[in-house]
């Protein structure tokens, strides 16, 4: 069970580029999520999959798209790379997104990206 | 807006001894609580969670208490080890979403 996963593990973009971020997980979760980590703040959301087939947006979408591509992949995409993303990227996964249940989210290693 | 705050960035401890961070929160409806270690260059680990209905929850060598009086939060850590360095998070749920707090970094000196 390798969890979730994520790549690339490190990205170097030049402003204006395009990219995409995937994310796998195989722990048969329905709900997935994209969070940012920026130096000496928490984990804020970008957007949020609640189930197979859905997207929302989190607290940050600016500047994001995102994909469900099936129930174990959910990909991030940046369309123009700005600096102001550069950050490190986690994908997220938890059983169900009721709102309700004790749903405890399994992160993944981090995507380092950094805008020139 | 709402937010989730740490009252102190950093914590130094001696090997042995306890730890005890705290988090203040302000959203009084968020109905779950979470703390997460997340150690250098890798995603945040959950650690124990307590729900807004109960006040302690216990776990191995840690411990949550919820005071929703004044909408504080803490995490106990007993006998500290240095494997416990990390910076660790608390995160409130409401609905679909997790808010984090900033972090604290704790550091445990052999």
């Amino acid at each position: 069970n390798a969890g979730v996963t994520q790549t690339p593990k490190f990205q170097v973009l030049k402003t204006g580029q395009s990219m995409t971020l995937q994310c796998a997980q195989d722990m048969n979760h329905n709900s997935m999520y994209w969070y940012r980590q920026d130096p000496g703040m928490g984990l804020r959301l970008i957007y949020y999959s609640a189930s197979e087939g859905t997207t929302d947006k989190g607290e940050v979408p600016n500047g994001y798209n995102v994909s469900r591509l099936n129930k174990r992949e959910f990909s991030l995409r940046l369309e123009s790379a700005a600096p102001s993303q550069t950050s490190v990227y986690f994908c997220a996964s938890s059983e169900w997104a009721s709102g309700i249940s004790t749903d405890t989210q399994y992160f993944g290693p981090g995507t380092r990206l950094t805008v020139l | 807006g709402e937010s989730v705050g740490l009252h102190l960035p950093t914590l130094s401890v001696q090997e042995g001894d306890n730890s005890i961070i705290n988090c203040a929160y302000s959203n009084s409806a968020s109905d779950y609580f979470i703390w997460y270690k997340q150690e250098s260059g890798k995603g945040p680990q959950f650690i124990i969670d307590i729900r807004s209905n109960m006040d302690k929850r216990q776990g191995q060598r840690v411990t949550v208490l919820l005071n929703k009086t004044v909408k504080h939060l803490s995490l106990q850590i007993a006998a500290t080890q240095p494997g416990d360095s990390a910076v660790y998070f608390c995160a409130e749920l409401s609905l679909l979403k997790l808010t984090f707090g900033q972090g604290t970094i704790l550091t445990v000196h052999p």
